[in-house]
């Protein structure tokens, strides 16, 4: 139980398009799910916490009209890195909560390389 | 606040023997603890979480881990390594009260030798 899945895996793409990272969990209900950047050899920066039908809360100097994020079911939400550039290329996780409010386990998706040419 | 130290970035062991991962928190309330493995361009796997219950737990793989407060410590150990064990392992706390905030460890990248 408690599987995240993200799509693609993997997606190369060129410099001023958008790309749209999808993130959900199979077999659970989430009603928060979390997005995280993590640069090689580095930590995971959470970049936004997103609320199933309200809007996202974003981290300290994460763009939020870049890097918009949707969360339309308990099942889905969904990262798009607009007007991408290379700076953005990342490996891209997100997590979904098990459980509501005063839970506190996460369980992360297989991540999203994301390399802009 | 809270905050969560991982004592070594890199940690290399033989196979077969035993494996010592560090880290060393602070929070102001009660935390929960986890440790999360992630092996080379994959997603996090969870290894085992502390919450209030017994201080030793036991996570997959032969993993364990022991809530010390008085050393606000969350060491993790297996008694022997095993190849596939070479991978990052993230230390993280977090406070579940209101507002859930999770901060993640730096890592610690352990290498098993043959």
């Amino acid at each position: 139980g408690a599987v995240v899945s993200q799509h693609p895996s993997r997606v190369i793409c060129k410099s001023g398009t958008s790309v749209k990272i999808e993130c959900r969990s199979l077999d659970f209900q989430a009603t928060t799910m979390f997005w995280y950047r993590q640069f090689p050899k580095k930590s995971l920066m959470l970049m936004a916490t997103s609320n199933e039908g309200s809007k996202a809360t974003y981290e300290q100097g994460v763009e939020k009209d870049k890097f918009l994020i949707n969360h339309a079911s308990l099942t889905l939400s969904t990262l798009t890195v607009t007007s991408a550039h290379p700076e953005d290329s990342s490996f891209y996780i997100c997590s979904a909560r098990l459980g509501g409010e005063g839970t506190d386990t996460q369980y992360f998706g297989p991540g999203t390389r994301l390399t802009v040419l | 606040a809270q905050s969560v130290t991982q004592l070594d970035s890199h940690v290399s062991v033989s196979e077969g023997t035993p494996v010592l991962l560090r880290c060393n928190y602070s929070s102001s309330y009660s935390p929960s603890l986890f440790w999360y493995v992630q092996h080379p361009n994959k997603g996090l796997q969870l290894l085992l979480k502390y919450t209030s219950a017994a201080t030793l737990v036991k996570g997959i793989n032969g993993f364990e881990a022991e809530f010390k407060k008085s050393e606000t410590s969350f060491h993790l150990t297996k008694p022997s390594a095993h190849m596939s064990d070479a991978a990052e392992y993230f230390c993280v706390v977090s406070y579940s009260g209101g507002y859930q905030k999770v901060t993640f460890g730096t890592g610690t990248k352990l290498q098993v030798i043959p």
